[in-house]
């Protein structure tokens, strides 16, 4: 497709459970993030990719967050043992590799944890 | 280190008004400024960005922005406000860091 997209829309899990979220950038795109959605709250950085450079995780919350980027296109955010808290929006988007370029975003996925 | 502010969480006019979304922003250098909007249970779309050159900036659906560099101001514009353009809307920076910093959002309500 032309735009950003994300798996599954939204995700209903139990306290404790692991989850994957998926997200499919444009094609070409070099750069994808990862930003995390809460109620009442701005986006909030998680990680970051460029190409084939070590990504930047500076922005996962805990040690239960992890990501990975396949081939230099598909990601997956991956949350271990979801707790209440991580119940948010999480937001990928991809862009072109460089600073003056905007970034294009997939509708989210909406996760609660129950 | 690179921040955004959008100082009001809200703001509320009237159909036909002009309307104002104002944005605030401290980065070293000159900044990369973006403007994005959020409709209910969407992700953010792009509307219009200040890379460098003229100051007023024109985007989609009829709005447009101010780079001030010495209020070190992005204010968001529209000459005569939508109801249809009631959503959240989020202002970002980048400069250096290639991760954009967002602000919190504010809450546009057009009223009939």
């Amino acid at each position: 497709g032309a735009g950003v997209s994300q798996s599954p829309s939204n995700k209903v899990t139990e306290k404790g459970k692991d989850v994957e979220l998926r997200c499919d950038p444009i094609s070409g795109h070099t750069a994808l993030y990862w930003y995390r959605q809460s109620l009442g709250q701005g986006l909030e950085f998680l990680i970051y990719f460029q190409g084939n450079s070590a990504p930047d995780k500076s922005g996962l919350p805990s040690d239960r967050f992890s990501a990975e980027r396949t081939g230099g296109s598909v990601s997956t955010l991956t949350i271990q043992r979801t707790q209440q808290e991580d119940s948010a929006v999480y937001l990928c988007a991809s862009s072109e590799g460089t600073v003056n370029t905007e970034a294009f975003f997939g509708q989210g996925t909406r996760l609660t944890v129950v | 280190a690179q921040s955004v502010a959008q100082p009001e969480d809200q703001v509320n006019v009237a159909e036909g008004n002009p309307l104002t979304v104002k944005c605030t922003y401290s980065v070293s250098g000159n900044p990369y400024l973006f403007w994005y909007v959020q409709y209910p249970n969407r992700g953010l779309q792009f509307l219009l960005k200040y890379i460098t050159g003229d100051n007023l900036v024109k985007g989609s659906y009829g709005f447009e922005a101010e780079f001030n560099k010495s209020q070190t101001s992005f204010h968001l514009k529209k000459p005569s406000a939508l109801v249809s353009d009631s959503a959240l809307y989020f202002c970002a920076v980048r400069r250096g860091s290639y991760i954009p910093t967002f602000g919190r959002g504010t809450s546009l309500i057009v009223h009939p």
